[in-house]
Protein backbone atom coordinates (compact mmCIF):
# COMPACT_ATOMS: atom_id res chain seq x y z
CA UNK A 1 0.00 0.00 0.00
CA UNK A 2 0.98 3.38 -0.66
CA UNK A 3 2.00 5.69 2.16
CA UNK A 4 4.06 8.89 3.61
CA UNK A 5 5.91 9.11 6.62
CA UNK A 6 7.13 12.06 8.55
CA UNK A 7 8.64 10.67 11.57
CA UNK A 8 9.11 14.19 13.12
CA UNK A 9 6.32 16.16 14.80
CA UNK A 10 8.51 18.91 15.17
CA UNK A 11 11.99 20.24 14.39
CA UNK A 12 13.38 23.26 15.94
CA UNK A 13 16.38 25.11 14.41
CA UNK A 14 17.72 28.31 15.34
CA UNK A 15 17.77 31.11 12.80
CA UNK A 16 20.73 30.97 10.31
CA UNK A 17 21.25 27.27 10.81
CA UNK A 18 20.60 24.67 8.41
CA UNK A 19 17.09 22.88 8.34
CA UNK A 20 15.94 19.98 7.29
CA UNK A 21 12.53 17.69 7.06
CA UNK A 22 12.58 14.65 6.41
CA UNK A 23 9.54 12.37 4.47
CA UNK A 24 10.06 8.78 3.37
CA UNK A 25 7.55 6.93 1.14
CA UNK A 26 6.02 3.92 -0.22
CA UNK A 27 4.59 3.23 -3.74
CA UNK A 28 4.57 0.16 -6.22
CA UNK A 29 5.25 2.23 -8.86
CA UNK A 30 7.38 5.76 -9.94
CA UNK A 31 6.98 8.41 -6.99
CA UNK A 32 5.77 11.85 -7.70
CA UNK A 33 6.72 13.69 -4.70
CA UNK A 34 5.46 17.00 -3.27
CA UNK A 35 6.46 19.40 -0.34
CA UNK A 36 3.42 21.86 0.63
CA UNK A 37 3.62 24.59 3.18
CA UNK A 38 0.95 25.60 5.30
CA UNK A 39 1.18 28.83 7.78
CA UNK A 40 -0.64 29.51 10.30
CA UNK A 41 -4.55 29.96 9.39
CA UNK A 42 -3.97 29.57 5.69
CA UNK A 43 -4.61 27.28 3.13
CA UNK A 44 -1.74 24.80 2.07
CA UNK A 45 0.43 26.39 -0.63
CA UNK A 46 2.75 24.12 -3.06
CA UNK A 47 7.07 23.97 -2.66
CA UNK A 48 8.31 21.54 -4.83
CA UNK A 49 7.91 18.57 -6.85
CA UNK A 50 10.04 15.84 -8.17
CA UNK A 51 8.21 14.18 -10.92
CA UNK A 52 11.84 12.52 -12.69
CA UNK A 53 15.23 14.13 -13.87
CA UNK A 54 17.56 15.54 -10.90
CA UNK A 55 17.65 14.54 -7.91
CA UNK A 56 17.84 17.87 -6.56
CA UNK A 57 15.02 20.24 -6.55
CA UNK A 58 14.78 23.53 -5.62
CA UNK A 59 11.46 24.95 -4.56
CA UNK A 60 10.02 28.25 -3.83
CA UNK A 61 11.48 30.56 -0.24
CA UNK A 62 15.02 29.13 -0.73
CA UNK A 63 13.73 25.54 -0.01
CA UNK A 64 15.27 22.41 -1.76
CA UNK A 65 14.24 18.46 -1.20
CA UNK A 66 16.93 15.72 -2.29
CA UNK A 67 14.68 12.72 -3.88
CA UNK A 68 17.33 9.52 -2.94
CA UNK A 69 15.60 6.15 -4.75
CA UNK A 70 17.40 3.94 -2.89
CA UNK A 71 16.29 4.77 0.30
CA UNK A 72 12.82 5.74 -0.62
CA UNK A 73 13.09 9.27 1.37
CA UNK A 74 12.53 13.13 -0.09
CA UNK A 75 13.79 15.76 2.63
CA UNK A 76 13.01 19.15 2.80
CA UNK A 77 16.51 21.35 3.20
CA UNK A 78 17.17 25.18 3.65
CA UNK A 79 20.87 25.92 3.97
CA UNK A 80 19.94 28.77 6.48
CA UNK A 81 16.48 29.03 8.09
CA UNK A 82 14.50 32.08 8.98
CA UNK A 83 12.04 32.57 11.30
CA UNK A 84 9.29 33.29 8.85
CA UNK A 85 9.96 29.71 8.09
CA UNK A 86 8.21 28.36 10.80
CA UNK A 87 5.20 26.53 9.70
CA UNK A 88 3.52 23.15 9.24
CA UNK A 89 4.93 20.79 6.41
CA UNK A 90 3.38 18.52 4.56
CA UNK A 91 5.07 15.72 2.55
CA UNK A 92 2.64 14.24 -0.11
CA UNK A 93 3.01 10.81 -2.81
CA UNK A 94 1.08 10.09 -5.79
CA UNK A 95 1.97 6.87 -7.60
CA UNK A 96 2.07 6.98 -11.12
CA UNK A 97 0.66 4.03 -11.75
CA UNK A 98 -2.29 5.71 -9.51
CA UNK A 99 -5.83 7.32 -9.87
CA UNK A 100 -3.79 10.15 -9.79
CA UNK A 101 -4.97 11.09 -5.89
CA UNK A 102 -2.42 12.21 -3.41
CA UNK A 103 -1.50 10.20 -0.37
CA UNK A 104 -0.08 12.52 2.55
CA UNK A 105 2.12 12.67 5.74
CA UNK A 106 0.74 13.93 8.91
CA UNK A 107 3.15 16.85 9.08
CA UNK A 108 5.57 18.09 10.70
CA UNK A 109 5.87 21.73 12.29
CA UNK A 110 9.17 23.40 12.15
CA UNK A 111 9.97 26.21 14.64
CA UNK A 112 12.88 28.62 13.94
CA UNK A 113 14.22 30.11 16.96
CA UNK A 114 15.59 33.55 16.92
CA UNK B 1 -5.98 37.01 -9.48
CA UNK B 2 -5.91 32.88 -9.33
CA UNK B 3 -7.71 31.43 -6.96
CA UNK B 4 -9.47 29.21 -4.71
CA UNK B 5 -11.99 30.46 -2.56
CA UNK B 6 -14.37 29.07 0.31
CA UNK B 7 -17.29 30.09 2.17
CA UNK B 8 -17.80 30.24 4.49
CA UNK B 9 -14.53 30.79 6.09
CA UNK B 10 -16.25 29.68 9.97
CA UNK B 11 -18.86 27.69 10.80
CA UNK B 12 -20.45 26.86 13.94
CA UNK B 13 -23.94 24.94 13.66
CA UNK B 14 -25.87 22.14 15.33
CA UNK B 15 -26.35 18.17 15.25
CA UNK B 16 -28.56 17.70 12.29
CA UNK B 17 -28.55 20.95 10.49
CA UNK B 18 -27.96 20.80 6.92
CA UNK B 19 -24.80 22.49 5.27
CA UNK B 20 -22.78 23.55 2.39
CA UNK B 21 -19.34 24.80 1.89
CA UNK B 22 -18.84 26.93 -1.43
CA UNK B 23 -15.85 26.15 -3.40
CA UNK B 24 -15.19 28.25 -6.14
CA UNK B 25 -11.61 28.12 -8.43
CA UNK B 26 -11.05 31.23 -11.06
CA UNK B 27 -8.21 28.93 -13.10
CA UNK B 28 -10.73 26.80 -15.38
CA UNK B 29 -8.91 23.64 -13.28
CA UNK B 30 -10.37 20.48 -14.54
CA UNK B 31 -9.45 18.37 -10.72
CA UNK B 32 -10.94 19.60 -7.62
CA UNK B 33 -10.69 17.50 -4.22
CA UNK B 34 -11.96 17.66 -0.98
CA UNK B 35 -9.95 17.51 2.07
CA UNK B 36 -10.49 17.33 5.97
CA UNK B 37 -7.53 18.10 8.35
CA UNK B 38 -7.20 17.36 12.02
CA UNK B 39 -4.46 17.40 14.34
CA UNK B 40 -1.74 13.95 13.83
CA UNK B 41 -3.80 12.83 10.40
CA UNK B 42 -2.60 15.02 8.19
CA UNK B 43 -5.18 15.68 5.13
CA UNK B 44 -8.14 12.91 4.31
CA UNK B 45 -9.22 13.40 1.12
CA UNK B 46 -13.35 13.27 1.44
CA UNK B 47 -14.42 13.46 -2.40
CA UNK B 48 -12.63 14.67 -5.94
CA UNK B 49 -13.84 15.38 -9.32
CA UNK B 50 -11.78 14.76 -12.42
CA UNK B 51 -14.21 16.96 -14.42
CA UNK B 52 -17.45 18.51 -14.64
CA UNK B 53 -19.97 15.53 -13.71
CA UNK B 54 -17.70 13.30 -12.60
CA UNK B 55 -16.77 12.85 -8.54
CA UNK B 56 -15.58 9.79 -6.73
CA UNK B 57 -15.04 8.88 -3.02
CA UNK B 58 -11.81 9.59 -1.35
CA UNK B 59 -10.95 7.57 1.83
CA UNK B 60 -13.26 9.60 4.28
CA UNK B 61 -16.84 9.97 1.86
CA UNK B 62 -18.87 9.27 4.83
CA UNK B 63 -21.57 11.76 6.16
CA UNK B 64 -20.25 14.09 2.93
CA UNK B 65 -22.19 14.93 -0.85
CA UNK B 66 -20.46 16.08 -3.72
CA UNK B 67 -21.62 18.29 -6.69
CA UNK B 68 -19.68 19.32 -9.86
CA UNK B 69 -22.75 20.77 -12.39
CA UNK B 70 -19.84 23.39 -13.79
CA UNK B 71 -16.05 23.52 -13.98
CA UNK B 72 -15.52 26.21 -11.26
CA UNK B 73 -17.50 25.36 -8.15
CA UNK B 74 -17.24 21.73 -6.22
CA UNK B 75 -19.92 22.47 -3.10
CA UNK B 76 -19.47 19.80 -0.28
CA UNK B 77 -22.88 19.36 1.52
CA UNK B 78 -23.03 17.50 4.74
CA UNK B 79 -27.13 16.76 5.07
CA UNK B 80 -26.84 15.96 8.71
CA UNK B 81 -23.93 16.79 10.05
CA UNK B 82 -22.01 15.52 13.67
CA UNK B 83 -19.85 16.43 16.07
CA UNK B 84 -17.04 13.84 14.29
CA UNK B 85 -17.49 16.16 11.54
CA UNK B 86 -16.15 19.14 13.69
CA UNK B 87 -12.45 19.72 11.19
CA UNK B 88 -10.98 22.10 9.03
CA UNK B 89 -11.81 21.75 5.58
CA UNK B 90 -9.96 23.11 2.64
CA UNK B 91 -11.03 22.42 -0.96
CA UNK B 92 -7.98 22.15 -3.53
CA UNK B 93 -7.94 22.21 -7.60
CA UNK B 94 -4.97 21.62 -10.29
CA UNK B 95 -4.87 22.08 -13.93
CA UNK B 96 -5.76 18.58 -14.76
CA UNK B 97 -6.11 14.40 -13.24
CA UNK B 98 -2.25 14.45 -14.41
CA UNK B 99 -0.14 13.16 -11.75
CA UNK B 100 2.85 16.02 -11.34
CA UNK B 101 0.15 18.78 -11.35
CA UNK B 102 0.79 20.21 -8.04
CA UNK B 103 -2.64 20.91 -6.43
CA UNK B 104 -3.89 24.85 -5.36
CA UNK B 105 -5.81 24.91 -2.05
CA UNK B 106 -8.32 27.55 -0.65
CA UNK B 107 -7.87 29.50 2.83
CA UNK B 108 -10.03 26.30 4.73
CA UNK B 109 -13.54 26.27 6.61
CA UNK B 110 -13.43 25.71 10.54
CA UNK B 111 -16.65 23.93 11.08
CA UNK B 112 -17.71 23.36 14.50
CA UNK B 113 -20.60 21.02 15.04
CA UNK B 114 -22.07 21.20 18.59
Amino acid sequence: AQSVAQPEDQVNVAEGNPLTVKCTYSVSGNPYLFWYVQYPNRGLQFLLKYITGDNLVKGSYGFEAEFNKSQTSFHLKKPSALVSDSALYFCAVRDADSNYQLIWGAGTKLIIKP
Amino acid sequence: EAQVTQNPRYLITVTGKKLTVTCSQNMNHEYMSWYRQDPGLGLRQIYYSMNVEVTDKGDVPEGYKVSRKEKRNFPLILESPSPNQTSLYFCASSASSGSYNEQFFGPGTRLTVL
